[in-house]
């Protein structure tokens, strides 16, 4: 169990700039979220992959935003057209639901910490 | 609308003390989850225990126990013995059989005192 890895660790852009993380789970995890995390804040929810498809996005999301999971192991999130707004923690998380589902606990990556100048 | 509530933005307690955290929630599914993250200043989010709706007994690891309150829709942690390490934010997280959005509360920060 190597954990989950996210990359970058930082990311500084400017504002209207595109950026893309990667979030690689646990090998045999089969469910992968996405959360944004800002300052004093718990996580939020913004969308949910079971393999290779994203079941769940939340309204959080909007049309710049854009994740995939293509071979469901490592997810990407990108932002578009960045926005000061944007700044935060975005953290991945992993679990293998298989046989317990939404009842598994969430693994998490250290996070990407995004800074829009 | 599902929702955490976490009324305790600060808690102190005296080292070897026992802790109570707050969680209250809101949901109108009869199937859900309720799970407890710690996240120290380290940043990393660590999953301490999970308490299943139809659970008859509550949950326990270790010095961690969630006290379940179903009725009241309360799910509260209480760490026992306290210890240094223990200073962290805490999350309080809910998953519903419905869907697959979690919730997360607004943290309580925790803070042990030598």
């Amino acid at each position: 169990d190597t954990g989950v890895s996210q990359d970058p660790r930082h990311k500084i852009t400017k504002r209207g700039q595109n950026v893309t993380f990667r979030c690689d789970p646990i090998s045999e995890h089969n469910r992968l979220y996405w959360y944004r995390q800002t300052l004093g804040q718990g996580p939020e929810f913004l969308t949910y992959f079971q393999n290779e498809a994203q079941l769940e996005k939340s309204r959080l999301l909007s049309d710049r935003f854009s994740a995939e999971r293509p071979k469901g192991s490592f997810s990407t999130l990108e932002i578009q057209r960045t926005e000061q707004g944007d700044s935060a923690m975005y953290l991945c998380a992993s679990s293998n639901g298989r046989d317990r589902g939404f009842r598994t606990p969430q693994h998490f990556g250290d996070g990407t910490r995004l800074s829009i100048l | 609308a599902q929702k955490i509530t976490q009324t305790q933005p600060g808690m102190f307690v005296q080292e070897k003390e026992a802790v109570t955290l707050d969680c209250t929630y809101d949901t109108s599914d009869p199937s859900y989850g309720l799970f407890w993250y710690k996240q120290p200043s380290s940043g990393e989010m660590i999953f301490l225990i999970y308490q299943g709706s139809y659970d008859q007994q509550n949950a326990t690891e270790g010095r961690y126990s969630l006290n379940f309150q179903k009725a009241r829709k309360s799910a509260n942690l209480v760490i026992s013995a306290s210890q240094l390490g223990d200073s962290a934010m805490y999350f309080c997280a809910m998953g519903r059989n419905t869907g697959n959005q979690f919730y997360f509360g607004t943290g309580t920060s925790l803070t042990v005192i030598p």
